[in-house]
């Protein structure tokens, strides 16, 4: 099945900064890779994602880079703010089957 | 409109009682998931319903966890005889997989203590 593995665990920056988080995944047939924000208490949220058609997506302070050949995506978050701050996962899936695999999460802090 | 909702958000149980989690998910969402994340962990699958399909129930731990729907509305999970190492989060989401897109809503989560 298919690995989907997330570095760092925990990052730390201050405000202003960029921020970046990468996945690897092993199943080449993936073609979907959300990645999620989740607060604190709450549920995790979809702030985006990008199919295996496209090799970047950006929305605002964010984007997605898909590198299918080495099978690993990142996450970039620009000009950080402390309301970045939360743990972060990225996912991964096929068609044909809408379980996604998700990684262990990545713990972004960002400092005022 | 209304997301996906949870209820109880906490629940405290003692150890061998069993539980039951409710799942309202989005309207008009054919997929519906179940995860377990344990403090500080991943998102743990247990299972996923798609439509009237049989659900795959390939993530469910142990023969004490079980889940059903109704159609396509409302889901519950079930646990029985509750074990310490059942304390978690357990989240439940919904999407469009019917349609090809396959973004998850995901509800806020129960909070299960077992004492």
């Amino acid at each position: 099945g298919e690995n989907v593995e997330q570095h760092p665990s925990t990052l730390s920056v201050q405000e202003g900064d960029s921020a970046v988080i990468k996945c690897t995944y092993s199943d080449s047939a993936s073609n979907y890779f959300p990645w999620y924000k989740q607060e604190l208490g709450k549920g995790p949220q979809l702030i985006i994602d990008i199919r295996s058609n496209v090799g970047e997506k950006k929305d605002q302070r964010i984007a997605v880079t898909l590198n299918k050949t080495a099978k690993h995506f990142s996450l970039h978050i620009t000009e950080t703010q402390p309301e970045d701050s939360a743990v972060y996962f990225c996912a991964a899936s096929k068609g044909g089957s809408y379980i996604p695999t998700f990684g262990r999460g990545t713990s972004l802090i960002v400092h005022p | 409109g209304a997301g996906v909702s949870q209820s109880p958000s906490n629940k405290v149980t003692e150890k061998g009682k069993d539980v039951e989690l409710r799942c309202d998910p989005i309207s008009g969402h054919t997929a519906l998931y179940w995860y377990r994340q344990r403090l500080g962990q991943g998102l743990e699958f247990l299972i996923y319903f798609q439509g009237n399909s049989a659900p795959d129930k390939s993530g469910l731990p142990s023969d004490r966890f079980s889940a059903e729907r109704t159609g396509e509305s409302v889901s519950t999970l079930t646990i029985q005889r509750t074990q310490q190492e059942d304390s978690a989060v357990y989240l439940c989401a919904s999407s469009h997989s019917g349609t090809g897109r396959n973004e998850q809503y995901f509800g806020p989560g129960t909070r299960l203590t077992v004492t």
